[in-house]
């Protein structure tokens, strides 16, 4: 089983719609849990951080996490053709003692269509 | 705030010769760096991580001897290829954490071995 799983997509949304992702992730004691945005060809970008059980927004964005069931998600309202990236989960697993290391799954490619 | 550069942004080597590729932080002290690869279309690969003034952690199955990193200060670390082969041919990311736990990437570096 990997350590920090993701659907690899693509997932398809018309513009202006609600596009959700899903993480799961393996290790119960992980306390960090990450959303980054890739590009074709560019490096990934930080978009939020969520440490605590239930929603964080931030602006068009949302991130839920529900530690007891181990999964992370990002809600991406009113998707723009700009949203169209790779959508990259990751979590810290481990911590200070794993040299607070991330664990990227593998990425969910969302396509927004005009 | 939470800048990190990344040069050369693109180099071409020919075989056996080494590489040098610079990460900085631009406006914040990174405690920790970290260096990863990417190949087309595939996740994020953690090659190591490095703290200022000490030895860089190696993950499992890089070469030290290969991929050199030296961290000399709060805002600058260095990954050399040396000997490069064209399967080492890829894209080269780091990360710099401001606090213990966020990750910003620098743009990347593509290398390609000839």
């Amino acid at each position: 089983q990997k350590e920090v799983e993701q659907n690899s997509g693509p997932l398809s949304v018309p513009e202006g719609a609600i596009a959700s992702l899903n993480c799961t992730y393996s290790d119960r004691g992980s306390q960090s849990f990450f959303w980054y945005r890739q590009y074709s060809g560019k490096s990934p970008e930080l978009i939020m951080s969520i440490y605590s059980n239930g929603d964080k927004e931030d602006g068009r964005f949302t991130a839920q996490l529900n530690k007891a069931s181990q999964y992370v998600s990002l809600l991406i309202r009113d998707s723009q053709p700009s949203d169209s990236a790779t959508y990259l989960c990751a979590v810290n697993i481990g911590g200070k003692a794993a040299g607070n290391k991330l664990t990227f799954g593998g990425g969910t490619r969302v396509l927004v269509k005009p | 705030g939470a800048v990190v550069s990344q040069h050369p942004s693109r180099v071409i080597c020919k075989s056996g010769t080494s590489v040098k590729i610079e990460c900085r932080s631009l406006d914040f002290q990174a405690t920790t760096m970290f260096w990863y690869r990417q190949f087309p279309k595939q996740s994020l690969m953690l090659m190591a991580t490095s703290n200022e003034g000490s030895k860089a952690t190696y993950e499992q199955g890089v070469e030290k001897d290969k991929f050199l990193i030296n961290h000399a200060s709060l805002t600058l670390s260095t990954l050399t290829v040396t000997s490069a082969h064209p399967e080492d041919s890829s894209f080269y990311i780091c990360s710099a954490s401001r606090w213990a736990y966020e990750q910003y990437f620098g743009p990347g570096t593509r290398l390609t071995v000839t």
